[in-house]
């Protein structure tokens, strides 16, 4: 397993603005991936960030609007740019393991635009 | 698109009752995960199956995975309080493609 955090843990934040979330693990991992869900609701994967190389996003996500960043194996960011009341959600990043793709999740970042 | 198909999406039993949450889908998926989230966290790993039939036990929890790959169910027996929860299936395509979720809840 590994242990994961984040910061900030939640946060309210004006419309037009950017939040940038950082995810930090506890051991060298090669793929970490940024999740959205809505309280109560399923996941959505938003990219996954691998050291070394480009973020690759999923349908309907945008490296404008969702910037990543992975300067190391240990360490990720995901920024919310340009923020609307639409975005507000649960962002959760988390590690992958082994060939069955296993994943654990650090403890997400409530996002509240008003 | 591939699609886990979760039910019931929603359940609230009594202590002591049994349960069965179903995953399905028209994809093979390499192996399935369950993953349960509580309020405020993330989601937890619970097990992985991988083998077509495969029966995978953690405590009063049965997990199996369908003989063709495509479905899986997570039976709690004599459920308990502390088994409320958000319950996700998650099948591997080279990345998870995860189920709409079951909440849980289980009064005393």
């Amino acid at each position: 397993s590994a242990v994961i955090s984040q910061k900030p843990s939640r946060d309210i934040c004006q419309r037009g603005t950017s939040l940038t979330i950082q995810c930090q693990v506890d051991s060298q991992v090669t793929m970490m991936f940024w999740y959205r869900q809505q309280p109560g609701q399923s996941l959505t994967l938003i990219a996954t960030a691998n050291q070394g190389s480009e973020a690759t996003y999923e349908s309907g996500f945008v490296i404008d609007k969702f910037p990543i960043s992975r300067p190391n194996l240990t360490f990720s960011t995901l920024t919310v740019s340009n923020m609307s009341p639409e975005d507000s959600s649960i962002y959760l990043c988390s590690v992958g393991r082994g060939g069955s793709y296993e994943q654990y999740f650090g403890p997400g970042t409530r996002l509240t635009v008003t | 698109t591939q699609l886990l198909e979760q039910s019931p999406q929603f359940l609230s039993i009594q202590e002591g009752e049994n349960l069965t949450v179903y995953c399905n889908s028209s994809s093979v998926f390499s192996s399935l995960q369950w993953y349960r989230q509580e309020p405020g966290e993330g989601p937890v790993l619970l097990v992985t199956v991988v083998t077509g039939g495969e029966v995978k036990k953690l405590k009063r929890l049965t997990f199996q995975f369908g003989d063709a790959r495509k479905d899986s169910s997570l039976h709690i027996t004599a459920a308990q309080p502390g088994d409320t929860g958000l319950y996700l299936c998650a099948g591997n395509t080279g990345k998870l493609i995860f189920g709409q979720g079951t909440t849980l809840q289980v009064k005393p």
